[in-house]
């Protein structure tokens, strides 16, 4: 069973959408979050950590059902360079091992 | 500005040669790592360190090797034994045990096997 579950996609959506990537983990010991957004052959950076009360950045909305070991990531008034790969990522059970899973990653393309 | 140097950018390798990437980092981070992502997949962890002279294998151990002399430096050795080189290698770190920051990542090297 894979640590960190994600949609592969793609997703393929307009200018001005709303587009939600969803994302399950399997380890309830788990405790620190992020999404990463990783472009076309280069270095995933992270875009946001998700807290337990939902967080917000701008246009992007983070969120964390610890009970159903689900996260999520919703993108508003998505633009064109929000075209990317967007990587859910979990930590391991506890802080004496420290390593970090990601999923394979769900590919947006937003288009003009 | 402080960050993590990975070289080289690419790199071609001919069969049952050995390796190595470099990573750097000036952080100040105790803790760097060692990942592999192929196309399609998800990043398997090779190798991580938390302290200087210290390493454990990751999921994907088999025909690497690494060492960490200096907090700064986390080279990364791939030997004719890994049968299926190709991919894109990515180095990081995170200020330690303590994940809550996440990692910041190099730019990564390809490699090829050719």
């Amino acid at each position: 069973r894979k640590e960190v579950e994600q949609d592969p996609g793609p997703f393929n959506v307009p200018e001005g959408a709303t587009v939600a990537f969803n994302c399950t983990y399997s380890n309830s010991a788990s405790q620190s979050f992020f999404w990463y957004r990783q472009d076309c052959r280069k270095e995933p950076k992270l875009l946001m950590s998700v807290y337990s009360s939902g967080n917000e950045d701008g246009r992007f909305t983070a969120q964390l059902n610890r009970a159903s070991q689900y996260i999520s990531l919703l993108i508003r008034d998505s633009k064109l360079s929000d075209s990317a790969t967007y990587l859910c990522v979990v930590s391991d059970r506890g802080s004496t091992l420290g390593r970090l899973y990601f999923g394979r990653g769900t590919q947006l393309t937003v288009w003009p | 500005d402080g960050g993590i140097t990975q070289s080289p950018k690419y790199l071609f390798r001919k069969e049952g040669q050995n390796v190595t990437l470099s990573c750097e980092q000036n952080l100040n981070h105790d803790a760097m790592y060692w990942y592999r992502q192929d196309p399609g997949q998800g990043l398997r962890l090779i190798y991580y360190s938390q302290i200087v002279n210290d390493f454990q294998k990751g999921d994907i151990a088999e025909g690497y090797s690494v060492s960490r002399e200096k907090k700064e430096s986390f080279p990364l050795t791939v030997t004719s034994a890994q049968k299926n080189p190709t991919a894109f290698y990515l180095c990081a770190s995170s200020i330690g045990r303590n994940l809550n920051y996440g990692y910041t990542f190099g730019s990564g090297t390809r490699l090829t096997v050719v």
